[in-house]
């Protein structure tokens, strides 16, 4: 199994709710990523976990809240979002950060904040 | 600082055509530099990783280091090859973990 797998595909929120988005990876990678891309734009990284734990958070604002409570799931948890926030967010994966290695991505779920 | 250009936004050309996708970079030390396509409605995924030296699907790619230049060639361009390309550099240092992404480059092969 060499795929990232992100549910769920879409997600249309208000910008009072409380979502989450799920990412899932089976190929014992131990870093895994948080990426927002707009349409037509490179990917912008948001988090990086690297042994389930928090290594970098490039000043992601607070209503995105990553989690990862194992090696193989991760977790972004959104709250109060608002309508810029609509975008792709992808989920990646690599055997570890530290080390020249390629990142899987995963197929991302396309968000709409209403 | 690390940085990644890619100087076309847009490249059209007939199939069959030969196609250069160009990416420079800015980086002290020995840079690690990928290419990553999208094809529309489909995953980013990685085409090419320089430390490879490989061919995918006809693309090439090489390390010119005295020009800073990774860019990304194919002899004869398909219609299946219409995707957006992005070249990236994989950070180092107080940098580990980010892929500095270029802008991307949205090619289109005409039948």
């Amino acid at each position: 199994d060499t795929e990232v797998t992100q549910t769920p595909k879409h997600l249309v929120m208000g910008m009072t709710n409380k979502k989450s988005l799920k990412c899932e990876q089976h190929m014992g990678h131990r870093a895994m990523y948080w990426y927002k891309q707009k349409a037509k734009k490179p990917p912008e990284l948001m988090f990086v976990y690297s042994y389930e734990k928090l290594s970098i958070n490039e000043s992601v604002p607070s209503r995105f809240s990553p989690e990862c409570p194992n090696s193989s799931l991760l977790n972004l948890h959104l709250h109060a979002l608002q309508p810029e926030d609509s975008a792709l967010y992808l989920c990646a994966s690599s055997q570890l950060y530290r080390e020249v290695t390629e990142a899987f991505f995963g197929q991302g779920t396309r968000l709409t904040v209403v | 600082a690390q940085r990644v250009t890619q100087p076309e936004k847009l490249l059209s050309v007939f199939k069959g055509a030969p196609v250069e996708l160009k990416c420079n970079y800015s980086y002290s030390g020995s840079p690690e530099l990928f290419w990553y396509v999208q094809y529309s409605r489909q995953r980013l995924q990685l085409l090419l990783r320089h430390i490879s030296r490989e061919s995918i699907k006809g693309f090439t790619a090489d390390l010119n280091k005295g020009e800073t230049s990774f860019h990304l060639k194919k002899p004869f361009a398909q219609e299946e090859d219409s995707a957006m390309y992005y070249c990236a550099l994989k950070g180092r240092g107080s940098t580990l973990g980010r892929l500095y992404f270029g802008r991307g480059t949205q090619l289109t092969v005409w039948p």
